[in-house]
């Protein structure tokens, strides 16, 4: 079965503060890849990072990072120094090899960053 | 030309009505979906299309009618819609036919009301 779980429904944050969003997920694949999209309150899904199941470095993107962990199956994201502009819903989502959907999402974390 | 265009932003429609959604990219995407978003949940696939032709139909209802008349246009007929089905609709497109390292984008979205 293929599953994303993101645990964490809303997070409210202060300002500056940093914040990680947790994403973990299920694949009998051995090759699939890993996403992060944020949306905001427009509507559209923007597409943040892509992982690969053979890559496990960590990724950092100015204030944006990702800790990849096989071990423990998750994709964690981490924002440092929050911002009002991020917040968003934060969508973890999985590419597996195997099955006919392209893409399984997490149910997404509302993040709210309070100035 | 690196984005996904939709049209309209918005539409309102009576269950009698029958409309269009439209879907347009330029990056030269092989795979182009329809998703449906209710509110706060994640989107959920109804559509996928690959090299022009339908390879996903995820058990939409036939009130849903896709349609690919080339590979940078995609159609959501709509007809004798009901209230359930007022949602956000995304379109995305990625490079390659639905599988591995494909990261989707996707375009803003249509705002949905069913009367």
């Amino acid at each position: 079965a293929q599953k994303v779980t993101q645990a964490q429904t809303e997070i409210s944050v202060v300002e500056k503060e940093d914040v990680t969003l947790d994403c973990v997920y299920e694949t009998r694949d051995t090759t699939y890849y890993l996403f992060w999209y944020k949306q905001p309150p427009s509507g559209e899904l923007v597409f943040l990072i892509r992982r690969n199941s053979f890559d496990e470095q960590n990724e950092i993107s100015g204030r944006y990072s990702w800790n990849f962990q096989k071990s423990t199956s998750s994709f964690n994201f981490t924002i440092t120094a929050s911002q009002v502009v991020d917040s968003a819903v934060y969508f973890c989502a999985l590419n597996p090899n195997s099955g006919n959907t392209p893409l399984v999402f997490g149910k997404g974390t509302r993040l709210s960053v309070i100035a | 030309d690196t984005e996904v265009t939709q049209t309209p932003k918005h539409l309102v429609m009576g269950m009698t009505n029958k409309k269009s959604l439209k879907c347009e990219q330029h990056m030269g995407h092989r795979a182009m979906y329809w998703y449906k978003q209710k509110a706060k949940k994640p989107p959920e696939l109804m559509f996928v299309y690959s090299y022009e032709k339908l390879s996903i139909n995820e058990s939409v209802p036939s009130r849903f009618s896709p349609e690919c008349p080339n590979s940078s246009l995609l159609n959501l007929h709509l007809h004798a819609l009901q209230p359930e089905d007022s949602a956000l609709y995304l379109c995305a497109s990625s490079p390659r036919t639905a599988g591995l390292d494909n990261e989707q984008f996707f375009g803003p979205g249509t705002r949905l009301t069913v009367l």
